[in-house]
């Protein structure tokens, strides 16, 4: 079970948006604004689409919006496109002895 | 821009050790700047924070390595080494290195969020 939890799926139409929560506790996402969100295609390392909960890193499109309200993170994925299909995970910093938890990962389906 | 290259991964029995090591190559680098940490991915599953190292050489660990994995640097072959000891049949996983991110406003991001991955080695522990 990971610390941060994900819903497995999501999924949309082309053109579409789809959002994916992440829900922590009030002593990671809760309490500190590093919510960070990686897109991983299949057999490659992850990608940083999103810091700090809603800045995205040069070269991210911005189709790709973070947000965190309470202990729970979104990313939303605007006017999906099929190269946007891959697992999204979340992770949030959670203090000087846990440091960093992730989320189980959600597999997006661009239909 | 930066690279990381990892090596090292392989089969080890249960109580058995391996090294893991993370080359890191391009412009830009130094230990004296980037936090170097350890991400792992079990077969099927997610990620999962293992450890990092900070700039000024202190080292953290996740609870289920604590004790038996360790860290280490050294500057002058830009490598960051894991060193895995009393491995267990769950720590099979692909092994990513990774460093600390510095946005464009200056911030680092040392703890939480990881710009450059190489491309992780595969360690399997089984009898």
């Amino acid at each position: 079970q990971s610390a941060l939890t994900q819903p497995p799926s999501a999924s949309g139409s082309p053109g579409q948006s789809v959002t994916i929560s992440c829900t922590g506790t009030s002593t990671d996402i809760g309490r500190y604004n590093y919510v960070s969100w990686y897109q991983q295609l299949p057999g490659k390392a992850p990608k940083l689409m999103i810091y700090a909960v809603n800045k995205r890193p040069s070269g991210v499109p911005d189709r790709f919006s973070g947000s965190k309200s309470g202990n729970t993170a979104s990313l939303t994925v605007s006017g999906l496109q099929a190269e946007d299909e891959a697992d999204y995970y979340c992770s949030s910093y959670a203090g000087s002895v846990n440091i960093l938890l992730f989320g189980g990962g959600t597999k997006v389906t661009v239909l | 821009e930066v690279q990381l290259v990892e090596s090292g991964g392989g089969l080890a029995k249960p109580g058995g050790s391996l090294r893991l090591s993370c080359v890191a190559s391009g412009s830009g680098f130094s230990f004296r700047k980037d936090w170097m940490t350890w991400v792992r991915q079990g077969p099927g599953r997610g990620l999962e924070w293992v450890g990092r190292l900070k700039s000024s050489g202190s080292t953290d660990y996740a609870a289920p390595v604590k004790g038996r994995f360790t860290i280490s640097r050294d500057e002058s072959k830009n490598t960051v080494y894991l060193q895995m000891n009393s491995l267990r049949t769950e720590d099979t996983a692909v092994y990513y290195c990774t460093m600390g991110y510095f946005d464009s406003a200056g911030s680092y991001h040392g703890d939480e969020a990881f710009d450059i991955w190489g491309r992780g080695t595969k360690v399997f522990v089984s009898s």
